[in-house]
């Protein structure tokens, strides 16, 4: 079946550091991979989407894009504020299960000010 | 406000007793879905329904039902909690049809002592 793959668990920057999250995958059919950003006290929210046909998602200064070769899914950020500390969620849509969410185990980003 | 609501935000409980979590969405959504997550993190699918239809029904214990009155309410019980249920349960909603944007409620905390 589908799975995702988030090695890193937590990370620690500094404001205005450069982030990168690991994300691989794998799946059988052409995939549709998401990253959704848990605050605090609240449910996941969609980040940013990304398919075959665009490679590339740009939200609110993050980047990811899709690489088919390595089967990976990366997250970027040029600058880091302290309002970036959340967990980060890289997620996998399973089209042969009804379009269900197939969630990697998240990474905790602490920024520190 | 079109958002997914979630009540109680915290409910503490006792090993044995019955529980209900209530979902409520206004945001025009016909499929909805219940997801458990875990003291580390990790986000899993429990239930999702379409027209009051169960489609995706993870293996998930017995003691867990979901209850749908209409298409914008999806509540959630559990007949005789353990202590392995503490957790977070979320509730989300999405349109129906290919891929599509799930949005979550902020969760329900549920301890069992």
């Amino acid at each position: 079946g589908d799975s995702v793959t988030q090695k890193q668990g937590q990370v620690t920057l500094s404001e205005d550091d450069f982030l990168f999250i690991n994300c691989t995958y794998s799946t059988t059919t052409y995939p549709t991979l998401l990253w959704y950003v848990q605050y605090l006290g609240q449910g996941p929210q969609l980040l940013l989407k990304v398919t075959t046909a665009n490679n590339k998602g740009i939200s609110r200064g993050f980047e990811a894009t899709y690489d088919k070769g390595t089967t990976s899914f990366h997250l970027q950020k040029a600058s880091v504020q302290e309002s970036d500390s959340a967990v980060y969620f890289c997620a996998l849509v399973d089209q042969d299960m009804g379009y269900k969410l197939t969630f990697g185990t998240g990474t905790s980003l602490l920024v520190d000010p | 406000e079109t958002a997914v609501f979630q009540t109680p935000n915290y409910h503490v409980t006792q090993v044995g007793n019955e529980v209900s979590f209530n979902c409520k969405q206004t945001l025009g959504h016909d499929t909805m879905y219940w997801y458990k997550q875990d003291s580390k993190k990790l986000l899993k699918i429990m239930f999702s329904y379409n027209n009051k239809q169960l489609i995706v029904n993870e293996t998930v214990p017995r003691r867990f039902s979901p209850q749908s009155s209409d298409k914008a309410h999806l509540n959630l019980r559990i007949k005789s909690v353990e202590p392995e249920d503490s957790a977070v349960y979320l509730c989300a909603s999405s349109r129906t049809g290919g891929y599509a944007e799930q949005f979550f409620g902020p969760g329900t905390r549920l301890t069992v002592l």
